[in-house]
């Protein structure tokens, strides 16, 4: 069965740094894999997404992400955080078996951007 | 605009009381899921469907029943509340089989349930 490692659970940056969160995942075949952001009190939103193609994908809110297979790896990275990307954030891969689209998520990573 | 929309959003329920869960959205999508969130458990599918009148088992479905009577609505009941699903509820939709972007999901903004 398909699964999502997030190894970090809470992390803090000071803002103007840069980010980089981990997410390692486990399946079969090629992935379809996703980053979600979730702010206080919210739903998730989705931040990117790979399906094929360009290792490297672009996202919203200045935010990327690097597929690479060899490390069963989708790391999220910003060069420089702001005070608003304080947030949880979820990895997920795409699980299609059954129908459905369903999602496995990763545990969260909790991001505290310190002023 | 909408989107998908939660009903209730706070609920606090004794040991054993029964309760549903109403989701609905307005983007005409085919597919609907009910996930729960837990501290350092991330989001676990409980149910999801694939359509109208179609209703599948996610990860952790025991405990909760869904119906989906009409393509807009999704419920989740809990028939015998017990202390082990305080949790939030998130109710999410997305475009069906032959989509463009598969795993686009689209959250409502989660229902906080307390079981005492």
């Amino acid at each position: 069965a398909q699964s999502v490692t997030q190894p970090d659970i809470h992390i803090t940056v000071s803002e103007g740094a840069s980010l980089e969160l981990r997410c390692n995942y486990s399946y079969g075949a090629t992935p379809y894999l996703f980053w979600y952001v979730q702010s206080p009190g919210q739903g998730l939103q989705l931040l990117l997404k790979y399906f094929s193609g360009d290792t490297l994908v672009q996202g919203i809110k200045g935010f990327e992400a690097e597929f690479k297979r060899s490390q069963s790896s989708f790391n999220l990275r910003k060069p420089s955080v702001h005070w608003s990307d304080a947030a949880e954030y979820f990895c997920a891969v795409l699980d299609i078996t059954g129908g459905g689209n369903k999602l496995t998520f990763g545990t969260g990573t909790q991001l505290k951007v310190e002023l | 605009n909408a989107g998908v929309t939660q009903t209730p959003k706070f609920r606090v329920l004794k040991t054993g009381q029964s309760m549903t869960l109403l989701c609905a959205q307005d983007m005409n999508h085919e597919y609907m899921y009910w996930y729960r969130q837990d501290p350092g458990m991330g989001l676990r599918l409980i149910h999801y469907s694939v359509g109208e009148g179609t209703t599948a088992k996610g990860e952790v479905p025991d405990g909760y029943n869904v119906s989906r009577l009409k393509k807009q609505n999704f419920l989740l009941g809990l028939e015998s509340a017990a202390p082990s699903q305080t949790s939030v509820y998130f109710c999410a939709s997305s475009y069906g089989k032959g989509s463009g972007s598969p795993g686009e999901l689209f959250f409502g903004e989660g229902s906080r349930l307390t079981v005492l």
